[in-house]
């Protein structure tokens, strides 16, 4: 039972134009969400975050909106770079569990094309 | 400051045998999760530990343990390995456990295990 799921395995996009990177999740229990950033041979690296009580979270070239009565959160990228190249993965968060474990979508391998 | 760092990076085991992974958090973070990739997934949480203590535990049978040392310092150990604990396995550590509160959590590089 996946409560976390980003629906798209890939997606490319052209050097320059937005990225937007989608994810679903079923745990109405969850209230923090984060975006990590994987490249091969690498372990994640931390993008950007969004509380419950957000609607939209900006830092830079990035921004993530969440839609909770949708239960759906994305992830902007502009303008899309090569360096951006590389699996992305959407996790939450429900701290009322006990502990603060994240649980991962599947990811997405994104690719920008120069 | 250094990163999470872990150890070994890659190493590779045969079916019944055992296996130690260890993890040295950011300095100054006191929480450690391990998370296991398998490929073509994202991580799953395997355990969390807070100032020394299991604050979670995720679907992952007994075979699996962990512990963390007073100097926040972290194994994760594996018996009767099994084909299917081939994966990497991710260490992260956060300062805190709060992690609204901005405690970001940060991922090692990761221990590639192969079990044949």
């Amino acid at each position: 039972d996946q409560q976390v799921k980003q629906n798209s395995p890939s997606l490319s996009v052209q050097e320059g134009r937005i990225s937007i990177l989608n994810c679903d999740y079923t745990n109405s229990m969850f209230d923090y969400f984060l975006w990590y950033k994987k490249y091969p041979a690498e372990g994640p690296t931390f993008l950007i975050s969004i509380s419950s009580i957000k609607d939209k979270n900006e830092d830079g070239r990035f921004t993530v909106f969440l839609n909770k009565s949708a239960k759906h959160l994305s992830l902007h990228i502009v303008p899309s770079q090569p360096g951006d190249s590389a699996v992305y993965f959407c996790a939450a968060q429900n701290p009322g569990a006990g502990s603060y474990q994240l649980t991962f979508g599947k990811g997405t391998k994104l690719s920008v094309i120069p | 400051d250094a990163g999470v760092t872990q150890s070994p990076t890659h190493l590779i085991k045969t079916r019944g045998q055992h296996v130690t992974l260890r993890c040295s958090p950011i300095s100054g973070h006191k929480s450690v999760s391990w998370y296991q990739q398998v490929l073509g997934q994202g991580p799953q949480f395997i355990f969390q530990y807070y100032e020394k203590e299991e604050r979670g535990r995720g679907n992952f049978p007994d075979r699996f343990s962990a512990r963390q040392f007073p100097n926040y310092s972290s194994e994760l150990n594996v018996n009767a390995l099994l084909l299917g604990d081939s994966a990497l396995y991710l260490c992260a550590s956060s300062r805190g456990l709060d992690t609204a509160s901005g405690n970001t959590i940060y991922f090692g590089e990761g221990s590639w295990l192969t079990v044949v």
